[in-house]
């Protein structure tokens, strides 16, 4: 069984600039989540994505927006960088509609914005 | 909105001593899930254990047991035997349904165990 992973490990960006970020689920799963984890914090929920659409999203600006692809495999696009972008992006896979719902978690990518 | 509290940032146990980690939240959900999630240096987020709000009984896994008070809103874990490879950051996690079939976790500020030889 293949765990959550996740490129690059990690990227310098300066302010303004557009990154993307990728996940390739868990074998198996249907349903990517996002969060942002900031240094010293929990994560941050930021959107779930299911059947290649967006159907969950917490408390970040447009600039912040996804992908899914047919194969379950993610990405995480930000523009317009902000130095407060700075954080370890964590992507989580999980099973819709099983009866837990876990998601496990891919080791993340570290951004630094310049 | 659903809340999660992690009151103790840091925590010391010595190796093969048991240590409890505590954990409230805030929710008017019936139906939810709650999760312990262990960070290590190495960033990776690697679920401890899991409990669902509807079962009376406490999750156990292995070393790894909860106290699951719902009334309280309180999910504490306790970890017996502490080994030094249980040093990490440790976050409670509450999931619940934001509509649309999505689920989220809404996670704690995390408590740093520290293991001492």
């Amino acid at each position: 069984e293949t765990g959550v992973t996740q490129s690059p490990t990690h990227l310098i960006k300066t302010r303004g600039q557009q990154v993307t970020l990728r996940c390739s689920s868990q074998s198996g799963h249907n349903t990517v989540s996002w969060y942002q984890q900031a240094l010293g914090q929990g994560p941050q929920f930021i959107f779930q994505y299911y059947r290649e659409e967006e159907n969950g999203r917490g408390n970040f600006p447009p600039r912040f927006s996804g992908l899914q692809f047919p194969n379950y495999s993610s990405e995480l696009n930000v523009n317009a960088l902000e130095l407060d972008d700075s954080a370890l992006y964590l992507c989580a896979s999980s099973l819709a509609l099983a009866g837990l719902k876990t998601q496990y978690f891919g080791p993340g990518t570290r951004l630094l914005v310049l | 909105a659903q809340t999660v509290t992690q009151s103790q940032p840091e925590m010391s146990v010595q190796e093969a001593e048991t240590v409890t980690l505590s954990c409230t939240y805030d929710t008017s959900e019936s139906d939810y899930y709650l999760f312990w999630y262990k960070q290590p240096p190495s960033r990776q987020m690697i679920l401890v254990i899991r409990q669902e709000a509807y079962k009376q009984q406490n999750a156990t896994e292995n070393r790894f047991s909860v106290n699951f008070q719902k009334a309280a809103k309180s999910f504490s874990l306790k970890i017996s035997d502490s080994q030094l490879g249980d040093a990490a950051m440790y976050f409670c996690a509450y999931m619940w349904s934001s509509g649309a079939g999505s689920y989220q976790l809404t996670f704690g500020k995390g408590t740093k165990l520290s293991v001492i030889p």
